[in-house]
């Protein structure tokens, strides 16, 4: 099975900050990942997929890069409603979560 | 505008069982691969389960191998999950979400979850 390990757990920013994300995976993955945002009560939102394609309505300060085994996520300048936790994922082999990151007001 | 809208939830005894539903529209359903994934209080989401539009493909997790059973009724856009053997573990909100068709096999689309609780 492929894991999938993010950091950090939590990251505590302000409004206007540019956060980077990063998620490893266990084995390559090639480019088969996509990053999620989830709101307390709510679904998970596609953010990236491909490891960098936007999907289609996200802003772009939302951004994705990476190949292989290791992965980022970036936010270029945050927003009030990017308060919220990031899951990384891959589905190179079935399909994992990592564990998620908490993005909290500083 | 694409919907899927879970049901079936509720407390259920260890041992237990529910048929879990996700009712599906806004898009051609039989045309989609689905998956049902869960999320623990306070946990990242797992996945639990494929299908293939056709039904004829099932891929499980490990953790619910041999007591989950994934299927879909493409004429009444529907997909189902049955849960048997439940266990405190398996206590979760669960979500159906769609795979999408950019060539690539994230998932475009989730519903609102309904939550399975297993206690006694």
């Amino acid at each position: 099975d492929i894991q999938m390990t993010q950091s950090p757990s939590t990251l505590s920013a302000s409004v206007g900050d540019r956060v980077t994300i990063t998620c490893r995976a266990s084995q390559s993955i090639s480019s088969w990942l996509a990053w999620y945002q989830q709101k307390p009560g709510k679904a998970p939102k596609v953010l990236i997929y491909k490891a960098s394609s936007l999907e289609s309505g996200v802003p772009s300060r939302f951004s994705g890069s990476g190949s292989g085994t290791e992965f980022t996520l970036t936010i270029s300048s945050l927003q009030p409603d990017d308060f919220a936790t990031y899951y990384c994922q891959q589905y190179n082999s079935l399909w994992t979560f990592g564990q998620g990151t908490k993005v909290e007001i500083k | 505008e694409v919907q899927l809208v879970e049901s079936g939830g509720g407390l259920v005894q260890p041992g237990g069982s529910l048929r879990l539903s996700c009712a599906a529209s806004g898009f051609t359903f039989s045309n989609y691969e689905m998956n049902w994934v869960r999320q623990a209080p306070g946990k990242g989401p797992e996945w639990v389960s494929y299908i293939s539009s056709s039904g004829s493909t099932t891929y499980y997790a490990d953790s619910v191998k041999g007591r989950f059973t994934s299927s879909r009724d493409n004429a009444k856009n529907s997909l189902y999950l049955q849960v048997d053997s439940l266990r405190a573990e398996d206590t979760a909100v669960y979500y159906c979400a769609r795979v999408s068709r950019l060539g690539s096999q994230h998932f475009d689309y989730w519903g609102q979850g309904t939550l399975v609780t297993v206690s006694s």
